[in-house]
């Protein structure tokens, strides 16, 4: 069965590189069906968008973030990741991984990441 | 750009049916949507996909009292039987090529 967990420090200082990691269970993350996004939710807001890998390293991005965003992804841990530079307080927010068919089947259950000094 | 409109809240009694729609933006009534739902301090969960066509198809596990329609430009999600897990946040989602779309959520209310 389909696992999503996401790790990484649950507090970053602003200007600094929010840095996650998504860990794949159950199934092979180099599959050539899927793709593997992150989503965030910031406080009292909706859901958003950030961006999608393929196993091969192709990616989407959200156009409002790509200037900051970088994912990438390591088949042999069967794990992709988030790196957001440059963030600030509007960048906290609890933050998925899930699969991507086009529509997003399976998620993780979110990491809160807060952006303070 | 596809933009996906929600109304931000709907409100309905325990037992009852609720109707919630996601509108797609002029020029793009042909595209398939998918509905998420997060309850309460919970991540996303899957509901099912909604074709142009009005046909869906449902998550593993999502109950019977969940169905899908379209018409136009619009999406709807039907719960028969509301039950108090039921009042979640309720998000239509789509895609563009490689760009992934929310609408704005709507919150349900069982009263």
């Amino acid at each position: 069965q389909l696992q999503l967990q996401e790790s990484g420090p649950g507090l970053v200082k602003p200007s600094a590189t929010l840095s996650l990691t998504c860990a794949v269970s159950g199934v092979s993350i180099d599959t050539t069906v899927y793709y593997w996004a992150w989503i965030r939710r910031p406080p009292g807001k909706g859901l958003e968008w950030i961006g999608s890998i393929y196993y091969n390293g192709n990616t989407y991005y959200n156009p409002s973030l790509q200037s900051r965003v970088t994912l990438s992804v390591d088949t042999s841990k069967n794990q992709f990741s988030l790196n957001l530079r440059s963030v600030t307080a509007a960048d906290t927010a609890i933050y998925y991984c899930a699969r991507d068919a086009s529509f997003l089947d399976s998620w993780g259950q979110g990491t809160l990441v807060s952006v303070s000094s | 750009q596809v933009v996906l409109t929600q109304a931000p809240s709907a409100s309905a009694s325990l037992g009852a049916s609720v109707k919630l729609t996601c509108t797609l933006s002029s020029g793009h009534n042909n595209y398939a949507i998918a509905w998420q739902q997060q309850q309460p301090e919970k991540g996303p969960r899957y509901l099912m996909k909604v074709n142009n066509d009005g046909r869906y198809t449902k998550g593993d596990g999502i109950p019977d009292r969940f169905s899908g329609s379209s018409s136009g430009p619009e999406r709807y999600l039907t719960i028969s039987g509301l039950q108090s897990e039921d009042e979640a946040d309720y998000y239509c989602q789509t895609w563009d090529g490689g760009i992934r779309v929310f609408g704005g959520g709507t919150k349900l209310t069982v009263l």
